[in-house]
C-alpha cells in the first residue's frame, strides 16, 4: 500500500541551530503536504504546509521543501527554540484531498 | 474557532469486549477521521466520512466499526478488545476541500487488560 516515511525517529539539535525532518511517499498522485506538531502531553496541531505547484513555502523560521521528483520533502526550523521540542509529524495527501497519510513522526529535543 | 471533544479521555477494558469511544465537533466541517497513534509507528488511518451517514475504511479498518449519524458526531467501536493493546485513538475533523489541515481532538488512551 501507499506509505509516508519519515526519516529521523529522534534528532537533538543545539538551541539557535537548524533542524532538519525528511520525509519521502509513494504515491505519485499526492498533492498536499502538511506537518503537525505534537508537544508532551498534548494532541498534535498544524505548523505548516506545502502544495504540489510549489517547491519551496516559508512561515517565520519554518520552512518546506518538496522534491517532486524525489517525492520527498522536508521540514527546516531554523533557529531553533526550546518551545520547538516536540514530535513532528509529516503528512501526504492524494488530490482528492479527503484524508491525509501520516509518517512515523519525529522527535526533536532542543538543547539549550 | 471551535473544539473537537473526545469521550472517555480513559478506557480501560477487558479481552473481547466491544468498546465505543465518540466524538464530537463544532467546527460544522464536512470529514471527520478516527486515527490510531502508536509509539514508534505514527498515526494510521481507521476511518473516515466525508459527510454524514458516509464511511470509508482507511489502512487500519480492520477489528473496528464506525458511524456518522450526524455531522458533528463520529463514533468509533473497536469489535473485540486485545489483550495487552494499548494505543490513543484520535478524532479529527477538517472542512471539505482539497488538501487542508486537519484539527485533531485530545484522544482517547485505551488499555486493555
Amino acid at each position: 500500500g501507499e506509505k509516508v516515511e519519515q526519516h529521523e525517529s529522534t534528532l537533538s539539535v543545539r538551541e539557535g541551530d537548524s533542524a532538519v525532518i525528511n520525509c519521502t511517499y509513494t504515491d505519485t498522485a499526492s498533492s498536499y503536504f502538511p506537518w503537525y506538531k505534537q508537544e508532551a502531553g498534548k494532541s498534535l496541531h498544524f505548523v505548516i504546509d506545502i502544495r504540489s505547484n510549489v517547491d519551496r513555502k516559508q512561515s517565520q523560521r519554518l520552512i518546506v521543501l518538496l522534491d517532486k521528483k524525489a517525492k520527498r520533502f522536508s521540514l527546516h526550523i531554523t533557529a531553533t527554540q526550546p518551545e520547538d521540542s516536540a514530535i513532528y509529524f509529516c503528512a501526504a495527501s492524494p488530490p482528492s484531498g479527503t484524508y491525509q497519510r501520516f509518517g512515523t513522526g519525529t522527535k526533536l529535543q532542543v538543547v539549550p | 474557532g471551535g473544539i473537537i471533544t473526545q469521550t472517555p479521555k480513559f478506557l480501560i477494558g477487558q479481552e473481547g469486549q466491544k468498546l465505543t469511544l465518540k466524538c464530537q465537533q463544532n467546527f460544522n466541517h464536512d470529514t471527520m477521521y478516527w486515527y490510531r497513534q502508536d509509539s514508534g509507528k505514527g498515526l494510521r488511518l481507521i476511518y473516515y466520512s466525508i459527510t454524514e451517514n458516509d464511511l470509508q475504511k482507511g489502512d487500519l479498518s480492520e477489528g473496528y466499526d464506525a458511524s456518522r449519524e450526524k455531522k458533528s458526531s463520529f463514533s468509533l467501536t473497536v469489535t473485540s478488545a486485545q489483550k495487552n493493546e494499548m494505543a490513543v485513538f484520535l478524532c479529527a475533523s477538517s472542512p471539505q476541500g482539497t488538501g487542508t489541515e486537519v484539527f485533531f481532538g485530545k484522544g482517547t488512551r485505551l488499555t486493555v487488560v
